[in-house]
């Protein structure tokens, strides 16, 4: 069975700072990759998403993240944060195979101190 | 023009209640899905429906019950609310099963008491 680990449950950080979340997941086969963020009190949304091509994916709001195949990782980052990017963000893995479930991580909140 | 919209926002309701929950998207997606998101924030799939179709329906109660009635609606029916029910509960749609980007409704939190 798949799985997605994130291993930071809760990030602080000062405005500015650069920011980095950690993201494995455990599947052998070919996998599509996500990153969804959850604002305070609102739904989830897209970050960034990859499905083949360049490993390195940009995202909505100078986020990116890079695919490493042998890492089995999909680590996000973002070089200055900002107060508005205090949310809660997920990885989400799904195979190609089977039924396509898409298995989110536990999450990792992020809090920026102006 | 929301893309995926859920009634109700908020739910109290006591244990032992039928309640349900709606959710509709004007995507003209094939797939939607409901996910349960619970206190730690933890999200989890419970079902999706495929053109009318279960396809997926992972390990929850028969108390929970996915109704299709066309394409762009999938309401989700809770029978004997329990308290362990009380949590966020999302509803997505996506064109094709797991490789698409699924867009997710603004959530219903529900709260058993």
């Amino acid at each position: 069975a798949q799985s997605v680990s994130q291993h930071n449950h809760h990030v602080i950080l000062s405005e500015a700072a650069s920011l980095e979340l950690g993201c494995n997941y455990s599947y052998g086969g070919t996998v599509n990759l996500f990153w969804y963020v959850q604002y305070p009190g609102q739904h989830l949304q897209l970050l960034l998403k990859y499905f083949s091509g360049d490993p390195l994916v940009k995202g909505i709001k100078g986020f990116e993240a890079e695919f490493i195949k042998s890492k089995f990782s999909f680590n996000l980052r973002k070089p200055s944060v900002q107060w508005s990017d205090t949310a809660e963000y997920f990885c989400a893995v799904t195979a190609l195979t089977g039924a396509n479930n898409l298995f989110f991580g536990t999450g990792t909140r992020l809090t920026v101190i102006p | 023009d929301t893309a995926v919209s859920q009634t109700p926002k908020y739910l109290v309701t006591q244990m032992g209640n039928d309640k349900s929950i709606k959710c509709e998207q004007n995507l003209g997606h094939d797939t939607m899905y409901w996910y349960k998101q619970d206190s730690k924030k933890f999200l989890k799939i419970m079902f999706s429906y495929n053109n009318k179709e279960l396809i997926i329906n992972e390990t929850v109660p028969n108390r929970f019950s996915p109704k299709s009635p066309d394409k762009a609606h999938l309401n989700l029916h809770i029978n004997s609310l329990e308290l362990g029910d009380s949590a966020v509960y999302f509803c997505a749609s996506s064109q094709d099963p797991g490789e698409e980007t699924q867009y997710f409704g603004p959530g219903t939190r529900l709260l058993v008491l």
